[in-house]
């Protein structure tokens, strides 16, 4: 699997959006851009995921530039709850999911 | 969504007992189930990834004589923990795929073991 950078923290004020973004120069052409996020002390939850189209759920955006060697996540009104790490990670068939150190968000009040 | 659960959530044992613990996909079937391990203030580590019936396959500098894992089918999986030390304190995860790996993943909510 391609390796992902991610900076690791980032935070934002309450209500606004915060832009995550991820760096995976090395990604495949059959390699997906997953994003999870852990809270303390719980499991990862899953977010979203891509290929090459940027992607919208009740959760999140994911854009992937044209290249696909990079990717940003946007949660568009953070919570206090949004506080966790997030993980971009980058897999293909293998599915194995390997987890970098993420990027943890702190959402201030 | 789908959920995935865990038992015990958190167990507490003496040093060289055997603990299992369960993972199970409670409304969609898990045809691979994979295991993590996360100790403190690190990421995930994957330990092993197994799939309904057969042996799994353990990562590299993962004993597979000390972490036993049975998928016996495909809602269920086991992670057995034998002769425990403290360095195995950790937070177990497991992740259950029900399809293609493309597919959204489920992660357990965790299993904390304490090794006094």
């Amino acid at each position: 699997d391609a390796k992902t950078t991610q900076p690791p923290s980032m935070d934002c004020a309450e209500g606004r959006a915060a832009n995550l973004p991820c760096n995976h120069s090395t990604i495949s052409g059959n390699e997906y851009v997953y994003w999870y996020r852990q809270i303390h002390s719980q499991g990862p939850q899953y977010i979203i995921h891509g290929l090459k189209n940027n992607e919208t759920n009740e959760m999140a955006s994911l854009i992937i530039t044209e290249d696909r060697k990079s990717s940003t996540l946007i949660l568009p009104h953070a919570t206090l709850r949004d506080t966790a790490v997030y993980y971009c990670i980058v897999t293909g068939a293998n599915s194995k999911l390997t987890f970098g150190k993420g990027i943890t968000l702190s959402v201030r009040p | 969504g789908a959920v995935v659960s865990q038992h015990p959530s958190w167990v507490i044992c003496k040093s060289g007992t055997s603990v299992k613990i369960e993972c199970r996909s409670l409304d969609f079937q898990a045809t691979t189930m994979f295991w993590y391990r996360q100790f403190p203030k690190q990421s995930l580590m994957l330990m092993a990834t197994s799939n309904e019936g057969s042996k799994a396959t353990y990562e590299q500098g993962v004993e597979k004589d000390k972490f036993l894992i049975n998928h016996a089918s495909l809602t269920l999986s086991t992670l057995t923990v034998t002769s425990a030390h403290p360095e195995d304190s950790s937070f177990y995860i497991c992740r259950a795929q029900q399809g293609a790996s493309t597919d959204t993943q489920y992660f357990g909510p965790g299993t904390r073991l304490t090794v006094l």
